[in-house]
């Protein structure tokens, strides 16, 4: 099942901080992230495991709400670089899907000077 | 330097024609994963494979075929069979299959129906 992404979309300035959640159905174990810019290919960001570790961006965190049906991704004090689409992934545990990520639809975040 | 290729960038098909894309790493990984992406959408699975010879379908996989005869490739073949193919294809790989690890992605290629 797809996770559910919001905001769909976000504007800031430069300086700003923003929250992007990913929401799912089912209880979360991992949580990956990237960011795509217009045209390109996605870009690795993090992973957020279920112990709370994080693997990845040294600026950007993460967290798991209390059900873990939730994550939520930090970005502070935001970079005109970080302007993009953000997607969420999350994988299939389990059986021949196992390593299979399901991404949301995204997240637009446009960071203005 | 090590990464993901595709190929070609930008690719146009008439109606009722078979196309293949090309994608090729030299990361050694495992695992091959090939997505599409339609305007203001997410990525969605096309087909992966997780070992030499052997792969699986994903979420859209009708209308697609593809190979992996070398761990290095991973190519996708949309057929004729695909009613609507006009979008953005991405490759990716990922070090083994273990959901800790990352997806690299290619530059991906942007398919048009004419």
């Amino acid at each position: 099942q797809q996770p559910v992404q919001s905001p769909q979309a976000v504007i800031l300035r430069e300086g700003e901080d923003a929250v992007i959640n990913c929401s799912s159905s089912k209880a979360l174990y991992s949580v990956h992230w990237y960011r795509q810019k217009h045209g390109e290919a996605p870009v690795f960001l993090m992973i957020l495991l279920k112990g709370g570790e994080q693997k990845g961006h040294e600026k950007i965190s993460a967290s798991f709400n209390e059900k873990k049906q939730q994550s939520s991704l930090y970005l502070t004090a935001s970079q005109l670089s970080y302007s993009g689409t953000y997607f969420c992934g999350i994988p299939n545990a389990g059986g021949t899907s196992y390593g299979k990520l399901t991404f949301g639809q995204g997240t637009i975040l446009t960071v203005h000077p | 330097d090590g990464g993901i290729t595709q190929s070609p960038k930008y690719l146009f098909r008439k109606e009722g024609q078979n196309v293949t894309l090309s994608c090729e790493q030299n990361l050694n990984h495992d695992a091959m994963y090939w997505y599409r992406q339609d305007p203001g959408q997410g990525l969605r699975l096309i087909y992966y494979s997780q070992i030499v010879n052997d792969f699986q379908k994903g979420d859209i996989a009708e209308g697609y075929s593809v190979s992996r005869e070398k761990k290095e490739s991973f190519p996708l073949t949309v057929t004729s069979a695909q009613k609507n193919p006009t979008a953005f294809y991405l490759c990716a790989s990922r070090v083994g299959d273990r959901v800790v690890n990352e997806q690299f992605f290619g530059p991906g290629t942007r398919l048009t129906v004419l």
